[in-house]
């Protein structure tokens, strides 16, 4: 069974750069037929997609999020990554990496990473 | 962009079905698909393409997808069922593409 495992600081001050890193185990990432993604839950709030990212590199990301959002991979390291700039308090939240199936006309979050707290203070 | 509605809470006596319901335009015409999350877990995917269960998923857990509302069914609740649950679409019609409703806190009373 595929798992996912996120990881990174758990703080991060403001107006720096968050980054986090999702490690795929049991599967490959470049086994394709599968988006990697990463959302995230503001505390007592609902889910927030944020983007994702195929092993070829292709991304899309939530217009919202845009122009501060970089989702990378490393297939060699079977891991994708996160990385959400210039970060403020309001980017304070749980962090999850998902592996999302993906056909035609949908996407399923279909297994998810335990999730990380990131909190932005300084 | 496209939004999903759903009811903040709904309470349920143990034994008896809870529905939640998924407001959106036409959603009908989308395939959706729900998650639970209990208190500090992650989400687990209870149904897909509106009806499908997963693998470990108990039959209690239907769901239904018509016009303007998707429904998740859970028949002969327990306690163990209480948790938030989403909806999810992907709309292929802007760049928005994933769509969270904003969930539902299932109360087991």
């Amino acid at each position: 069974q595929v798992q996912l495992q996120e990881s990174g600081p758990g703080l991060v001050k403001p107006s720096q750069t968050l980054s986090l890193t999702c490690t795929v185990s049991s599967g490959s990432i470049s086994s394709g037929g599968y988006y990697w993604s990463w959302i995230r839950q503001h505390p007592g709030k609902g889910l927030e997609w944020i983007g994702y990212i195929y092993y070829s590199g292709s991304t899309y990301y939530n217009p919202s999020l845009k122009s501060l959002v970089t989702i990378s991979v490393d297939t060699s390291k079977n891991q994708f990554s996160l990385r959400l700039s210039s970060v403020t308090a309001a980017d304070t939240a749980v962090y999850y990496c998902a592996r999302v199936y993906s056909d035609s006309d949908t996407d399923v979050f279909d297994i998810w990473g335990q999730g990380t707290m990131v909190t932005v203070s300084s | 962009s496209y939004v999903l509605t759903q009811p903040p809470s709904v309470s349920v006596a143990p034994g008896k079905t809870a529905r939640i319901t998924c407001g959106g335009n036409n959603i009908g015409s989308k395939s959706v698909h729900w998650y639970q999350q209990k208190p500090g877990q992650a989400p687990v995917v209870v149904i897909y393409y509106d009806s499908d269960r997963p693998s470990g998923i108990p039959e209690r857990f239907s769901g239904s997808n018509s016009g303007n509302t998707a429904t998740l069914t859970i028949s002969r609740v327990e306690a163990g069922d209480e948790a938030d649950y989403y909806c999810h679409v992907w709309d292929s019609s802007t760049d928005h593409r994933v769509v969270f409703g904003g969930g539902t806190k299932l109360t087991v009373l």
